[in-house]
């Protein structure tokens, strides 16, 4: 069993429409969470992180996360097609130091259509 | 301020030759990352180096693949002989330690296409 499980997709919605992405893990000392949004031919980018349960929201997006349940999710409200990219989620135990060493899902593949 | 540069951006080769992937991180970055991703998958660490120390070399295919870090700057990732199954992405990562939750950097990625 991989630590993170990330559904791949692919997933379409049009636009306007509130996307919800999800990742679960094994690993209960994971404490840093994070959504990286990775465009095709492009190196991942990161989007949101936090290391607490609960929401954290940065405009048109929300990360939640239950350590309780190992659950994260990640919302897009007003979706647009510039959302269109692969959504990966990472996470890290708690780091020494700085040094992170993230274990990504899978990454999901979102199509917002016009 | 210029990002994580890595070359070459595509390089196809028959199995059995060599290849090696380059990569200038951002200025100041004391860490860097080697990661491959597989298509559909996402990044899996190969190697982490803080400064020129390889830190963390636990996944890199001992065998086939080496790196350095010269100078605690560049560094070169390289496979030989190449497989079938090294077709994938190497991405570059670098972050600086001690400051903030040492976010990573990635470069655009060099994909290779083993024949």
């Amino acid at each position: 069993q991989k630590e993170v499980e990330q559904d791949p997709g692919p997933l379409s919605v049009p636009e306007g429409a509130i996307v919800s992405l999800n990742c679960t893990y094994s690993n209960s000392a994971f404490q840093y969470f994070m959504w990286y949004r990775q465009y095709s031919r492009k190196g991942p980018e990161l989007l949101m992180y936090t290391y607490s349960s609960g929401n954290k929201e940065d405009g048109r997006f929300t990360a939640q996360v239950d350590k309780s349940s190992k659950y994260i999710s990640l919302f897009i409200r007003d979706s647009q097609p510039s959302d269109s990219a692969t959504y990966l989620c990472a996470m890290s135990v708690v780091r020494l130091q700085g040094a992170q060493k993230l274990v990504f899902g899978q990454g999901t593949r979102l199509t917002i259509n016009p | 301020e210029a990002g994580v540069v890595q070359s070459p951006r595509y390089k196809i080769i028959e199995k059995k030759q060599p290849v090696a992937f380059w990569c200038n991180p951002i200025s100041g970055h004391n860490t860097l990352y080697w990661y491959r991703q597989n298509l559909g998958q996402g990044p899996e660490l190969l190697i982490r180096y803080e400064n020129e120390e390889a830190v963390d070399d636990s996944q890199l295919p001992k065998d086939r693949f080496s790196a350095e870090r010269l100078k605690g700057v560049d560094s070169t990732l390289k496979i030989q002989p190449a497989e079938l199954g090294d077709s994938a992405v190497y991405l570059c990562a670098s972050s600086y330690r001690g400051r903030g939750i040492g976010e990573l950097f990635f470069g655009e990625g060099s994909r290779l296409t083993v024949l």
